[in-house]
């Protein structure tokens, strides 16, 4: 699987968008690209993911660049409920592959501050 | 995420002792997860399995073992727990539709060992 490159840490004032970069400059052709979230000791929470399109449901939008090489989540109106560990991670997914494994790095910790 | 269910959420254990989690799902899924998190880490993957009497290692399989008799239930066993297996661990599975990447998790189960 690709690796990924996110910042550590970001803050964000509440009602104000929320613009999450991730990295990921390896990633093949058939890769998608995830998001997931983990407020405090709670399981991971699935969010959206996408091939080369951008994406929104929800929860948030995916926007892709062009080159695929990086992406960005965004909450349009953080709220403090969404102070969490935010996970960007590429994978084969439906998109083939024989590697069935999910690899979580360290994510980003955002903190949406009122 | 109702569905996806961890006992016990909480258990502390004395150094050798054994256990098993017990993870059970009730949403047909096919492809099931054990994760381990440690404070200030990343997710890391012990076993996975891609269906019912199917199993395979993930990043760290050390010290554990892992049984897919029933497509419902996926079992993490240690059979001589060691302090360095105090960690929280997830549960997780897949959507029914496949290996779609969109994973449910559970609550976690907090495992101390002494």
């Amino acid at each position: 699987d690709a690796k990924t490159t996110q910042p550590p840490s970001m803050d964000c004032a509440e009602g104000r968008a929320a613009n999450l970069p991730c990295n990921h400059s390896t990633i093949s052709g058939n890769e998608y690209v995830y998001w997931y979230r983990q407020i405090h000791s709670q399981g991971p929470q699935y969010i959206i993911h996408g091939l080369k399109n951008n994406e929104t449901n929800e929860m948030a939008s995916l926007i892709i660049t062009e080159d695929r090489k990086s992406s960005t989540l965004i909450l349009p109106h953080a709220t403090l409920r969404d102070t969490a560990v935010y996970y960007c991670i590429v994978y084969f997914g439906s998109g083939g592959g024989s590697n069935y494994k999910l690899t979580f790095g360290k994510g980003t910790l955002l903190t949406v501050n009122p | 995420n109702a569905g996806v269910t961890q006992t016990p959420k909480f258990r502390v254990l004395k150094t050798g002792q054994s256990m098993t989690l017990l993870c059970a799902q009730d949403m047909n899924h096919e492809y099931m997860y054990w994760y381990r998190q440690d404070p200030g880490m990343g997710l890391r993957l012990i076993h996975y399995s891609v269906g019912e009497g199917t199993t395979a290692k993930g990043e760290v399989p050390d010290g554990y073992n892992v049984s897919r008799l029933k497509k419902q239930n996926f079992l993490l066993g240690l059979e001589s727990a060691a302090p360095s297996q105090t960690s929280v661990y997830f549960c997780a599975a897949d959507s029914p539709l496949g290996n779609t990447g969109e994973l449910f998790f559970g609550e976690g189960s907090r495992l101390t060992v002494l």
